[in-house]
């Protein structure tokens, strides 16, 4: 079965520069979550769309925007990075939002150098 | 005080034992509940939904309790394989927008040891 697929797995970066995350939720599905997760930490909800318009958002810094495509992709943009962006972004997806379970995707490993 | 609070661990316990995570969640607007397991470094993996009347799968047991607000997760007959981070996850509806939110617990790590 098609699971949520996020690019790239893994993604260096330099202080200051500009990193694109992105998410393709799973078929059908119409709501998308985005999550950092930083060591030993819990995942920490940045925003959320449902049928391509922001849903929800949550600590996200200014420094980041989101949107979802007319495809249900979506991408994550993170501007003037700082090392302590470095983490695990998480992008799920779910049918029905707040009435269905969210499926993950692999993640995205950014460090900050 | 966390949205959702969960045992810290970690859990240490022999293969074969019966474990129980404990969750509490303060929003009285939660909808759903889930627990999901974390392994190192790897996306949250969907374990089981919760509902009121409790559900079973497997050697996998999650209760409910709405009035306490209170959700449990049983493992029983622990294998290598369990250990892991458990994520207690409360969807809750944020009436003023209409939309929904993911609320992760910050998990519970239990070891199966030979």
């Amino acid at each position: 079965a098609a699971g949520v697929i996020q690019s790239p797995r893994h993604l260096i970066k330099e202080k200051r520069e500009t990193a694109t995350l992105k998410c393709y939720p799973i078929p059908r599905h119409d709501t998308v979550y985005w999550y950092q997760q930083g060591p030993g930490q819990d995942p920490q909800f940045l925003i959320s769309f449902y049928e391509k318009m922001q849903s929800d958002k949550g600590s996200i810094p200014d420094r980041f925007s989101a949107q979802q495509f007319s495809d249900y992709h979506s991408e994550l943009n993170m501007s003037s990075l700082e090392l302590g962006d470095s983490a695990l972004y998480f992008c799920a997806s779910s049918l029905a939002q707040g009435l269905a379970e969210a499926f993950f995707g692999q993640g995205t490993r950014l460090t900050v150098v | 005080r966390k949205e959702v609070e969960q045992d810290p661990g970690p859990f240490n316990v022999p293969e074969g034992a019966t474990v129980a995570f404990n969750c509490t969640y303060s929003n009285s607007a939660s909808q759903s509940f889930f627990w999901y397991r974390q392994d190192c470094r790897k996306e949250p993996k969907l374990l089981m939904s919760v509902y009121s009347s409790g559900n079973e799968d497997g050697r996998f047991t999650a209760q409910l309790n709405r009035a306490s607000q209170y959700i449990s997760l049983l493992i029983r007959d622990s294998k290598l394989s369990d250990s892991a981070t458990y994520l207690c996850v409360v969807m809750v509806r944020n009436s003023g927008a209409g939309s929904y939110q993911l609320t992760f617990g910050k998990g519970t790590k239990l070891s199966v040891i030979p």
